[in-house]
């Protein structure tokens, strides 16, 4: 299985919902992404968890709250988001240990109305 | 922190052409210079990539070049098809493992 998996693929939600985005990867990599995509631009980072902690966060507003349960899942936490969150969210995954790539998911494409 | 400029931000050729996408780095301490293709509605997909001890690395249709004094690296494609239509991102990795990315090129091959 070399693959990222990402679900939903599209969330709509309103400013005063709570809901979560999920990420799946079963490659054995111990270090996982969360990107922010807007149309034409490229992707932002904004947290790294290394060995299932975090490990950076890129002063991302606290509506954002991540969370690595286990080796092989991420989640990412919505909550009070504004209409300029409205982006593709990317889930991203890599060794740790010999290797550079990155492995990218679809992504999640969230509108909040 | 590491700053990369890529152009051009579109690119239009006739299959069959090359095309080159250029882009250039800020910190001299990035060791890492992959270039992701991204086609719509889909996530970025790792088409090729160079390590900062290496000045030339080639995969079929695919090279890249990489010129560390200078800090700038480039993205050949020749003999190019509809399907490589989509968006190039270059990016450079700092010692401590941030990707940061260029700002896109619009790839069209018109048949």
């Amino acid at each position: 299985d070399t693959e990222v998996t990402q679900t939903p693929k599209h969330l709509v939600m309103g400013m005063t919902n709570k809901k979560s985005l999920k990420c799946e990867q079963h490659m054995g990599h111990r270090a996982m992404y969360w990107y922010k995509q807007k149309a034409k631009k490229p992707p932002e980072l904004m947290f790294v968890y290394s060995y299932e902690k975090l490990s950076i966060n890129e002063s991302v507003p606290s509506r954002f709250s991540p969370e690595c349960p286990n080796s092989s899942l991420l989640n990412l936490h919505l909550h009070a988001l504004q209409p300029e969150d409205s982006a593709l969210y990317l889930c991203a995954s890599k060794p740790l240990q010999g290797g550079n790539e990155q492995f990218f998911g679809p992504g999640t494409r969230l509108t909040v109305l | 922190g590491e700053n990369v400029e890529q152009h051009p931000s579109t690119l239009s050729v006739q299959e069959g052409d090359s095309a080159v996408i250029k882009c250039t780095y800020s910190d001299s301490a990035s060791n890492y210079f992959p270039w992701y293709k991204q086609e719509l509605g889909k996530g970025p997909q790792l088409i090729i990539d160079i390590r900062s001890n290496v000045g030339e690395k080639k995969d079929q249709r695919i090279a890249v070049t990489l010129n560390k004094t200078a800090k700038h690296f480039s993205l050949h494609i020749t003999e190019t098809q509809p399907e490589d239509s989509a968006v190039y991102f270059c990016a450079a990795r700092t010692s401590y493992g941030k990707l940061t990315f260029g700002q896109g090129t619009i790839l069209t091959v018109h048949p």
